[in-house]
């Protein structure tokens, strides 16, 4: 069984840019939620979608969307850049949605010049 | 505010040691606590806790959950190089998939 793709792996922007993340689950798995990463914080929840609905959100700007495609793959956008935003994107999937095990893909390395 | 707080941050030792990895709570709606091992990029899941007292063991790793106290340990015995990871502590609440996390402890075990 493939595990949880992400795309793209890395990716250099500038300030004021936008930027979309995609993630693939596991075949099956209808929920999917994003996190950020960074040394100082750790790991953040961003949000999480199960069969195309936003389940639960974060607290982040309204900068930072999601969405599910009926297919269970999901998208983030950040959009006017900061150079805070420079993190690893990890995207998890679930086959349910309850606070269990959660299958992580290998992340997006997001940097904001 | 719910918060996940893990102790060390870092930890050096050498191959054959055994370590304990603490991490305390504070969480609404608690519903399980997980440990994942971030080597490289992905986490990958190692336990998950929803009870009291019962250890849960896998090889050289074992994690037991006190919720009255609201904490968590995770024990690794006779260390290996293939240890050295940052281990995640996160907690979850009922009905989601948004888990709290711990910035983690880093394990460096020296050869």
């Amino acid at each position: 069984k493939a595990g949880v793709t992400q795309t793209p792996r890395y990716l250099i922007k500038t300030r004021g840019q936008q930027v979309t993340l995609s993630c693939s689950p596991i075949s099956g798995h209808r929920s999917v939620s994003w996190y950020q990463q960074t040394p100082g914080q750790g790991l953040q929840f961003l949000f999480e979608y199960f069969s195309e609905t936003q389940r639960n959100k974060g607290n982040f700007p309204g900068r930072f969307s999601g969405r599910q495609f009926s297919n269970s793959r999901s998208e983030m956008n950040v959009s006017t850049l900061e150079l805070g935003d420079s993190a690893l994107y990890l995207c998890a999937s679930s086959p349910v949605v309850l606070a269990g095990e959660l299958f992580f893909g290998e992340g997006s390395r997001l940097t904001v010049l | 505010e719910d918060k996940v707080v893990q102790s060390p941050l870092s930890l050096v030792v050498h191959e054959g040691d055994t370590v304990t990895l603490n991490c305390s709570y504070e969480v609404t709606n608690f519903r399980s606590l997980l440990w994942y091992k971030q080597e490289k990029k992905a986490p990958t899941f190692l336990f998950m806790l929803t009870s009291s007292g019962i250890e849960k063991k896998s090889g050289r790793l074992s994690s037991i959950l006190d919720k009255k106290e609201l904490f968590s340990i995770l024990n690794i015995t006779a260390t290996q190089t293939g240890d050295s990871a940052i281990y995640l502590c996160a907690v979850g609440g009922t009905g989601a998939n948004n888990l709290f996390f711990g910035t983690g402890t880093r394990l460096t075990v020296i050869p």
